[in-house]
């Protein structure tokens, strides 16, 4: 198994582009998330999704959009970046068990930086 | 009130010493509870799942605490390996929604 795949592993960006970060899990996990780390700092929930078609909002969505078509691909979408989005942002995924997620595997990161 | 809280640290001791760290959750109906270990710009991993028995991992001890709603975990016999960011985290299901909440972590710096 791969696990979780993210990419790019490196990226920098324009004020007002915008991008797509990938994330695909191997593995079958219902529940996918995305955070956002600045450094010193801990993680910040994005935007988290528990199956395919079902997306919710975290701690930080704004500027952000995520889609669930499938199981195993979970894309976070910066609609105008700003150097405000600077940050490393990790995707997770898990099992969904009947008291909420459990153990998360994280993918390696993207680091992302906005001029 | 944060949903999960931590003593950011640092927390500076020697090898050898033995440390230990507490969160705090505030939501009762948690059912789910790790500790996780981030190095220095990489991702978090596992380091344990916590039960209400408490329960042991080599030098790693962690236990729960339901009525006080804290988790804690203790490290023996330290190691300069084990200098990193160690993130409390919790998980639980609130109506139909679920999330899993994580603290910002606590810092441990092992000196030789």
């Amino acid at each position: 198994n791969a696990g979780v795949t993210q990419t790019p592993k490196f990226q920098v960006l324009k004020t007002g582009q915008s991008m797509t970060l990938q994330c695909a899990q191997d593995m079958n996990h219902e529940y996918m998330s995305w955070y956002r780390q600045d450094p010193g700092m801990g993680l910040r929930l994005i935007h988290y999704s528990v199956g395919a078609g079902i997306t919710d909002q975290g701690e930080v969505p704004n500027g952000y959009n995520v889609s669930r078509s499938t199981t195993e691909d979970f894309p976070l979408r910066l609609l105008s970046a700003a150097p405000s989005q600077t940050s490393v942002y990790f995707c997770a995924s898990s099992f969904e068990l009947a008291g909420g997620p459990g153990e998360q595997f994280f993918g390696p990161g993207t680091r992302l930086t906005v001029l | 009130r944060k949903e999960v809280e931590q003593d950011p640290g640092p927390f500076n001791v020697p090898e050898g010493a033995t440390v230990a760290f507490n969160c705090t959750y505030s939501n009762s109906a948690s059912q789910s509870f790790f500790w996780y270990r981030q190095d220095c710009r990489k991702e978090p991993k596992l380091l344990m799942s916590v039960y209400s028995s408490g329960n042991e991992d080599g030098r790693f001890t962690a236990q729960l605490n339901r009525a006080s709603q804290y988790i804690s975990l203790l490290i023996r016999d330290s190691k300069l390996s084990d200098s990193a960011t160690y993130l409390c985290v919790v998980s639980f299901r609130r109506s139909s929604a679920s999330k899993i909440i994580f603290g910002s972590g606590t810092r441990l710096s092992i000196r030789p």
